[in-house]
This record gives structure tokens, sequence and C-alpha cells, in this order.
């Protein structure tokens, strides 16, 4: 089955910075999710790019797609300390839903 | 508040002892999900239910099995659970197959 691939797979900047993570997958795709996940906790749903989007916002996050690439990118603006978590991006196909392995992202106070 | 429950946080089970984890929402979807999330790793689909119709995913061992009584509540059993069973187990729910899925806390079982 298809999956997500995000890079990098370890990211740490300072509080303020802003951080990008991207995700590449392999096959078409009817939409595109991103997730987090806090230490030991569920996921929290982010937001959701359809595969006729190329671009979304939602608050200090902004979503990214390009179908010919087969890639997405996630940028948060203006990090802050509590934006420490990992990050999924998870592709919506035929084969049913699918999650990469994830970006561990560390904001240094 | 509309909410995806799971039941215990944390589980502890011996080597071979079946060990039944549940799931709660109330938010009417009618797809729920079993995922298993190994550390480090991202989550592993095991199945789901689209209503009642049960989806199991090719790579999912027979040791696992899933009961949806009603929309409301799903379980999972491990019928005999292995040291490479623990894991965390993650359920979620969403609106049709395509939707934005909701996530309960999670369940981490512990095999001894």
């Amino acid at each position: 089955s298809q999956q997500g691939e995000e890079d990098p797979q370890a990211l740490s900047i300072q509080e303020g910075e802003n951080a990008t993570m991207n995700c590449s997958y392999k096959t078409s795709i009817n939409n595109l999710q991103w997730y987090r996940q806090n230490s030991g906790r569920g996921l929290v749903h982010l937001i959701l790019i359809r595969s006729n989007e190329r671009e979304k916002h939602s608050g200090r996050l902004r979503v990214t797609l390009d179908t010919s690439k087969k890639s997405s990118s996630l940028l948060i603006t203006a990090s802050r300390a509590a934006d420490t978590a990992s990050y999924f991006c998870a592709t919506i196909s035929a084969d049913g839903l699918t999650f990469g392995k994830g970006t561990h992202l560390i904001i240094q106070p | 508040d509309a909410m995806v429950i799971q039941n215990p946080r944390y589980q502890v089970t011996q080597f071979g002892k079946p060990v039944t984890l549940s799931c709660s929402q109330t938010l009417n979807h009618n797809v729920m999900y079993w995922y298993q999330q190994k550390s480090s790793q991202a989550p592993k689909l095991l199945f789901h239910y689209y209503d009642k119709d049960f989806n199991n995913e090719a790579d999912t061992p027979d040791n696992f099995q899933s009961r949806r009584p009603n929309t409301s509540f799903c379980f999972l059993d491990i019928r005999s659970p292995g040291l490479g069973d623990a894991a965390m187990y993650l359920c979620a729910t969403s609106r049709g197959g395509v939707a934005e899925q909701f996530f309960g806390p999670g369940t981490r079982l512990t095999v001894l």
C-alpha cells in the first residue's frame, strides 16, 4: 500500500521561527490530511486539502499540495513551545487512509 | 462535548491472555477505525467498520478481532497477545470514508 513519507524526520527550531515539513506520496489521492500528535496522546486533525486544491490556510498553518509532484508541505508560522509534537500526513486514496512516518518537531524556548 | 472515548487508558496483560479494548463515540459517525501505533512509528490501520461492514487490512494478524455491536461502540479483541503486540491502540471515527478522522486518546497495552 502507498505511504506518505515526511521529511525531515526530526526538526528543531527556535520559538518564533517558521517550521516547514514535507510529505510525498505515491499514487492518486482523494485528499491529504495533516495530523498532530503530542507525546503519548491521540492524533488531532489539523487540516484537510482536497486533490483539486493547491493551498489552504488555517490560523498559523499553511498547507500546499502539488499533485503533479505528489507532494505536500505544512508550514507553521511563528512557532510556539506548544507546537512541539509529531506531525503526520495522511493520504486518502482508493486504498483507504495511510499515514506517513511523521516529523518530530521540537520548538526550543 | 462530542468525543471519542477509549477505555482503559492503560492495559497490562499477560502473554497469551485475551484482552479487550473498548472505544465509544458520541459523534454519531458511521465509520470507526482501529490503529496500532508502536513507539516512534506511524499509526497502522488494523481494520475499520463502515456502518456494519467490517473491513480488515490484508496484513492484520488473525489474532486481532473486532466487534461493533452498535453505532457508538467498537471493541478490539486480541485473542492471544504476544510481546510484539505491546503498543498504543488508537480508535478513530469519521463521517464517511474520506473525511477527517477524530481520534480517541489511545490505550497503551503492555504485555508481560
